[in-house]
């Protein structure tokens, strides 16, 4: 299995501000990804961070606002850039492609509010 | 693209019953895994069992059991023998051989003691 800590854990942030999450695993994976969830809703995959290159990002969602960093297989960092009220919500980090494991591992979360 | 439908948005069960949260998917790849997750009120997500695709044969874990009808993109979790601690949000997962996992909307499971 993987152990992944994140953080902060939760933070309160003035619109217009921006925020750097930062997620650390503790084994090497090929996959991470970062998904947004509001409080008892489902997971939005934001986009997948590529190691060394440029994460891809899903439909809705730019680099510009969610810059991302992987500098190595172990380390990922989610910026939420000018935050509004409405980026309020959690962000998970999760990763997938242990060897010989199927499924993905998942954060604790970061609990963002923006007033 | 693939979806995946959790048609029960909220579950009851008596503790130490039975109960099954129903999944169907759509999705035209062949080879492809399934995946319930859970997740407690703390948040963090953790496996509860998963299934490949090309297995005819069901998965189980203990009390976690699924019935799994691929031609009908039908993907059940049965929970037996429930305990206060299955109260949880519980997830669907799809996940294609490219890596790129899709999730249903979630059944929030409550345990009645």
């Amino acid at each position: 299995s993987a152990v992944i800590s994140q953080k902060p854990s939760r933070d309160i942030c003035q619109r217009g501000t921006s925020l750097t999450i930062q997620c650390q695993v503790d084994s090497q994976v090929t996959m991470m990804f970062w998904y947004r969830q509001q409080p008892g809703q489902s997971l939005t995959l934001i986009a997948t961070a590529n190691q060394g290159s440029e994460a891809t990002y899903e439909s809705g969602f730019v680099i510009d606002k969610f810059p991302i960093s992987r500098p190595n297989l172990t380390f990922s960092t989610l910026t939420v850039s000018n935050m509004s009220p409405e980026d309020s919500s959690i962000y998970l980090c999760s990763v997938a492609g242990l060897a010989g494991v199927l499924e993905q591992f998942f954060g604790p979360g970061t609990r963002l509010t923006v007033l | 693209a693939q979806t995946v439908t959790q048609s029960q948005p909220e579950m009851s069960v008596q503790e130490a019953e039975t109960v099954t949260l129903s999944c169907t998917y759509d999705t035209s790849e062949s080879d492809y895994y399934l995946f319930w997750y859970k997740q407690p009120p703390s948040r963090q997500m953790i496996l509860v069992i998963r299934q490949e695709a090309y297995k005819q044969q069901n998965a189980t874990e203990n009390r976690f059991s699924v019935n799994f009808q691929k031609a009908a993109k039908s993907f059940s979790l049965k929970i037996s023998d429930s305990q206060l601690g299955d109260a949880a949000m519980y997830f669907c997962a799809y996940r294609s051989a490219a890596g790129k996992s899709t999730f249903g909307d979630g059944t929030t499971l409550t345990v009645k003691p």
